[in-house]
Formats: C-alpha cells, structure tokens, sequence
C-alpha cells in the first residue's frame, strides 16, 4: 500500500499561472482533505470531500478549486498563482468517522513557490 | 479566532526525561482530539487520540490527558528519545468527529541526547 501519494513534490511557479495538484490514496477512504501549512500557521484545511461527488469549503478556500476524481483521487486546482499562495500542501485521506472520531492519513506534501 | 491554541512554539527535554506538550481549546463544543507528529519535509502522523468521555488515553510511551473543564489536553512523552524530535500538532474536532479537524499551529520538540 503506497498509502496517500501527491505530485509533485516542488513545484515553481510565476504570478498568474495555473496548475494542478494531485492526489491519490488507495486505502479505500471515503473522505480526502486538502490542506496547506504555513510558518508558525499550523494546518489550515483548504477544502474537504465527504464522499465521491461532494465537495466542501474549509477555512481557506479563495484562489484554490477542487475536483474529487473519483473515490481514489482530488486534486487541488490553482487558477491564477498569487504570492501568498506559496506554501506546502498536505493531502490526507481518512475512513468515515466511527463512534468516537477517526485519524487522517496524510502525504508527503508539495512544496510551491510563487515568485 | 483559534480555536485551537498551542501556546508554545518549541520545547527541549534532556533524553530520558518527561516531554509535556499542551493544547488548549475554546471551542466546548469539541468532543475528540487528537496529537500528530511531524517530521520535516514529511507529512503529519498519527500518534494517539482521545475522545471527550474519557480524561486520559495510554499508547506505549505516549499519554494524552483531557481536562473539560479547563478545555485544556496535554500529551506527555515518557521517557523521551532524541528520535521523538518533530513538530507536534494538536488537532479537535465535533460531532464524534465527523466534522473536520481544527488543527493548532504545532510545539517543535527537541530531545537533547
């Protein structure tokens, strides 16, 4: 199990520009998250999907869409690339919550710059 | 507003001693917490939870008290290696977690050997 995989894993971009992050996980979960995390930030969930089909603003979503594939994928769409949007993005992927909460698998990250 | 309040950017704990990482929360409505550890350019891990009926929950080195009244938890790491050096995030969520998770801004520990 490769668990929850992003590409790519630096991306460089110029103000303006468009691009894609992408996500997988094969651990057959139903929720996937996208986040992004700043210096002295934490974590701050960019947009969540409960399920195949369904989509959810969290915190921080201006500038960022998001596309749920299909149950295995979600990506993270970058329309016109600003500055502040430079940071490193965490996908994670978790099972539906049971009785008393559930944990959040993540992956490596991304790490963008836009200049 | 932060919901979630890690009021300690970094720790350092001599190996072997205790490490006691807190987190505090202004939302009562939270009912389960968790602890991740991350790792630089790698991606946060699962390390224990808690849910709100209980005040204490053991793994191995690793221990999370609860305290509802004072809204506040802790994670106490004994005892403790230089391996256990990371950032440590808190995280809450409501709803018996069905809701996403708020995380704190992290407590870089340092275990000196």
């Amino acid at each position: 199990n490769a668990g929850v995989t992003q590409t790519p894993k630096f991306q460089v971009l110029k103000t303006g520009q468009s691009m894609t992050l992408q996500c997988a996980q094969d651990m057959n979960h139903n929720s996937m998250y996208w986040y992004r995390q700043d210096p002295g930030m934490g974590l701050r969930l960019i947009y969540y999907s409960a399920s195949e089909g369904t989509t959810d603003k969290g915190e921080v979503p201006n500038g960022y869409n998001v596309s749920r594939l299909n149950k295995r994928e979600f990506s993270l769409r970058l329309e016109s690339a600003a500055p502040s949007q430079t940071s490193v993005y965490f996908c994670a992927s978790s099972d539906d919550p049971g009785t008393y909460g559930y944990e959040q698998y993540f992956g490596p990250g991304t790490r963008l710059t836009v200049t | 507003d932060q919901q979630v309040k890690q009021n300690s950017p970094s720790l350092s704990v001599q190996e072997g001693r205790i490490s006691i990482l807190n987190c505090d929360y202004t939302n009562s409505m939270f009912d389960y917490f968790l602890w991740y550890k991350k790792y630089p350019a790698e991606g946060p891990t699962f390390l224990i939870s808690i849910s709100s009926i209980k005040d204490k929950n053991e793994d191995g080195r690793f221990t999370v008290f609860l305290n509802k009244s004072a809204k506040h938890l802790s994670l106490h790491i004994v005892p403790s290696q230089p391996g256990d050096s990371a950032v440590y995030f808190c995280a809450a969520s409501y709803n018996s977690g069905n809701t996403p998770l708020v995380f704190g801004k992290g407590t870089r520990l340092s275990v000196i050997a």
